[in-house]
């Protein structure tokens, strides 16, 4: 099994820029979620999905921030546009149902100048 | 509100030096307490699951105990190779879909 696959590993781009970080989760898994990380904040949750349905968008910070799901294998998250405290690492996640653990990517480490 | 408190925020230990690290959490109810370790530059990885006050796992030299208040995190005779951030989250019963909130971490340093 690959795991969770995450691309880009690092993407460094100018404030006002527009910047899309995709994801694949693990086949079979259901259930597919986006946290930000950082020193300051820990792990943040930003959004997740169950069967490509959005569930909670509460931690999104705000408009400039959009995640969609089309398919059961594939995830992108868009910020537009991009500002300098946007500059974290970001994390997909998947699993399998309800209780069961979370399985994460190695994430893409954001930067924006 | 879900919270999660892990202490210590860092903790140095000597090769062969046991000790815990500790997670309280406050939940409505508690669906599962997991328990990560996270390596520099890589994603969390997967340790344990706890469901119930009692419960214990174990693996290698990590033992996970689980209070209705706080989760331990024991390491027995700890190598160098144990060093990482160690973290752990709760997801509540009832919490819609099921979100799962992390503790900020403890960072673990082992020398030989």
């Amino acid at each position: 099994d690959a795991g969770v696959i995450q691309s880009p590993r690092h993407e460094v781009t100018e404030m006002g820029q527009e910047v899309t970080l995709r994801c694949k989760p693990i086949s079979g898994h259901n259930s597919l979620f986006w946290y930000r990380q950082t020193m300051m904040r820990g792990l943040e949750l930003l959004i997740y999905f169950n069967n490509n349905v959005p569930i909670d968008d509460s931690g999104m910070p705000e408009d400039r921030f959009s995640a969609k799901m089309p398919n059961a294998s594939f995830s992108t998250l868009k910020i537009q546009p991009s500002e300098p405290r946007d500059s974290a690492v970001y994390f997909c996640a998947s699993r399998t149902g309800w209780g069961s653990p979370l399985h994460f990517g190695n994430g893409t480490r954001l930067t924006v100048t | 509100e879900d919270q999660v408190t892990q202490s210590p925020e860092a903790l140095r230990l000597q090769e062969g030096e046991s000790s815990s690290l500790n997670c309280s959490y406050t939940v409505s109810g508690l669906r599962g307490l997991f328990w990560y370790r996270q390596d520099p530059g890589k994603g969390p990885e997967f340790l344990f699951t706890l469901y119930s006050a009692g419960e214990e796992k174990e693996k290698e030299r990590l033992k996970a105990t689980l209070t209705k208040k706080e989760s331990f995190l024991h390491i027995t005779a700890p190598k160098p190779e144990d060093s990482a951030t160690y973290l752990c989250a709760v997801q509540a019963v009832g919490n819609q879909g099921g979100k799962l909130i992390f503790g900020q971490g403890t960072e673990l340093s082992v020398k030989p």
